[in-house]
């Protein structure tokens, strides 16, 4: 079976400061795929990244990082400098090669950027 | 090019009568899947079509719920009859041809299904 932990329900930063999302995710198969997604106030989910098991380097994408650390099974997501747009409820997911073949989520992150 | 689109955007019934949520995809995906959200849970995933054909619905949570994709276009889910418990929001999202794990899914706003 696998699952995906985020831990902290609810995050409040004031704008500018950097604030990091966490994932942590359980799976047995070699293979996987680990997603984020943003749900801003209008409802759909916005694809962010997708990372395959195999390649571990980290990413940037201007304000926007991800560190993926197979040794801890953790795929932490980070906003420098974050804006009051940022505010949105975030998502990590994960799907293997086997098993079903929808995302498994995690129960999503709230993240509030204070002016 | 338009994205994964959902009507209706919501819906409120009481309990025991009929709903059914569409979902158009993006332009050209085969694949198209359903997920429900239920206050406080996670997303989970219902079912996934390759264009008509069920794939996988491992997810579906009981023969209260159909799923159809006439045709292997859009996509109908209907819930009947509707209990408390399927309060939630429906999410549909599609990708494109080759059922792969690695695809991305794109996602649409959702329905927000309200039982009373």
């Amino acid at each position: 079976a696998q699952k995906v932990t985020q831990a902290q329900t609810e995050i409040s930063v004031v704008e500018k400061e950097d604030v990091t999302l966490d994932c942590v995710y359980e799976t047995r198969d070699t293979t996987y795929y680990l997603f984020w997604y943003k749900q801003p106030p209008s409802g759909e989910l916005v694809f962010l990244i997708r990372r395959n098991s195999f390649d571990e380097q980290n990413e940037i994408s201007g304000r926007y990082s991800w560190n993926f650390q197979k040794s801890t099974s953790s795929f932490n997501f980070t906003i420098t400098a974050s804006q009051v747009v940022d505010s949105a409820v975030y998502f990590c997911a994960l799907r293997t090669g086997g098993g079903a073949d929808g995302l498994t989520f995690g129960k999503g992150t709230h993240l509030i950027i204070q002016p | 090019e338009a994205g994964v689109t959902q009507f209706p955007s919501h819906s409120v019934i009481e309990k025991g009568q009929t709903v059914t949520l569409r979902c158009d995809p993006i332009s050209g995906h085969d694949n198209l899947y359903w997920y429900r959200r239920v206050m406080g849970k996670e997303i989970k995933f219902l079912l996934h079509f390759v264009k008509e054909s069920k794939q996988d619905e491992s997810g579906m949570p009981n023969n209260r719920f159909l799923a159809e994709r006439t045709g292997g276009t859009y996509s109908t889910l209907k819930v009947q009859p509707a209990e408390l418990e399927d309060s939630g929001v429906y999410f549909c999202a599609s990708s494109h041809f080759r059922s792969r794990p690695q695809e991305t899914q794109y996602f649409g706003p959702g329905t927000r299904l309200l039982v009373l």
